[in-house]
């Protein structure tokens, strides 16, 4: 079946950590994002790629890095420089960031910092 | 810039009875409008959208949204509630990124709950 997958489901780490969210989708979309949710205030956009190789900040990208290396995924890394980690991260991917047409998002990740 | 803005943070509603999640837009230009239902640490899942045409929109599950140009609003509806709708609920809106692609921009959440 087609579709996203976000690993691990659950995440704890130590402050001053980095960790890496994996990010795969086998849609062959061309585009795809990042976007942290925190209750009572719907998502954000973290980074967004249009294409492999390419990657563009979102609206609070300070303390986050991505990469873009094959079309099928798209990591995230939460750096140590980021405040407030402690958030559920969604991946989402779309035919093209040019088009019309919704996004497709995975099941999410939990991280926690302790 | 493009908002949405969801009015409520909760909906009850009894099973059986017509439910309305709110949702009003602010943009600039024709609006391009989503709906997505997510579940308890689950992604979202798209439920419908407004491009053009018709001003009653149908979707997953039931459900419909009424884009309403003149108040600016894009309200999801569905006629007999069940208690397997209850979720938290999002409304979208298209925004133009600097590179001519696009983003979703989301509403703060509606949560609804259908009590049996």
């Amino acid at each position: 079946d087609g579709g996203i997958t976000q690993s691990p489901k659950y995440l704890f780490r130590k402050e001053g950590q980095n960790v890496t969210l994996s990010c795969e989708q086998n849609l062959n979309h061309d585009a795809m994002y990042w976007y942290r949710q925190d209750p009572g205030q719907g998502l954000r956009l973290i980074y967004y790629s249009q294409i492999v190789n390419d990657f563009q900040k979102g609206d609070i990208a300070e303390g986050y890095s991505v990469s873009r290396e094959k079309k099928e995924s798209f990591p995230l890394t939460v750096t140590s420089a980021q405040k407030n980690p402690t958030a559920f991260y969604l991946c989402a991917s779309s035919i093209s960031g040019r088009n019309t047409g919704e996004l497709f998002f995975g099941e999410g990740s939990r991280l926690t910092v302790l | 810039a493009q908002s949405v803005a969801q009015p409520e943070d909760q909906v009850n509603v009894a099973e059986g009875n017509p439910l309305t999640v709110k949702c009003t837009y602010s943009v600039s230009g024709n609006p391009y409008l989503f709906w997505y239902v997510q579940y308890p640490n689950r992604g979202l899942q798209f439920l419908l959208k407004y491009i053009t045409g018709d001003n009653l929109v149908k979707g997953s599950y039931g459900f419909e949204a009424e884009f309403n140009k003149s108040q600016t609003s894009f309200h999801l509806k569905k006629p007999s509630a069940l208690v397997s709708d209850s979720a938290l609920y999002f409304c979208a809106v298209r925004d133009m990124l600097g590179d001519s692609s696009y983003k979703l921009i989301f509403g703060s959440g509606t949560r609804l709950l259908v009590r049996p």
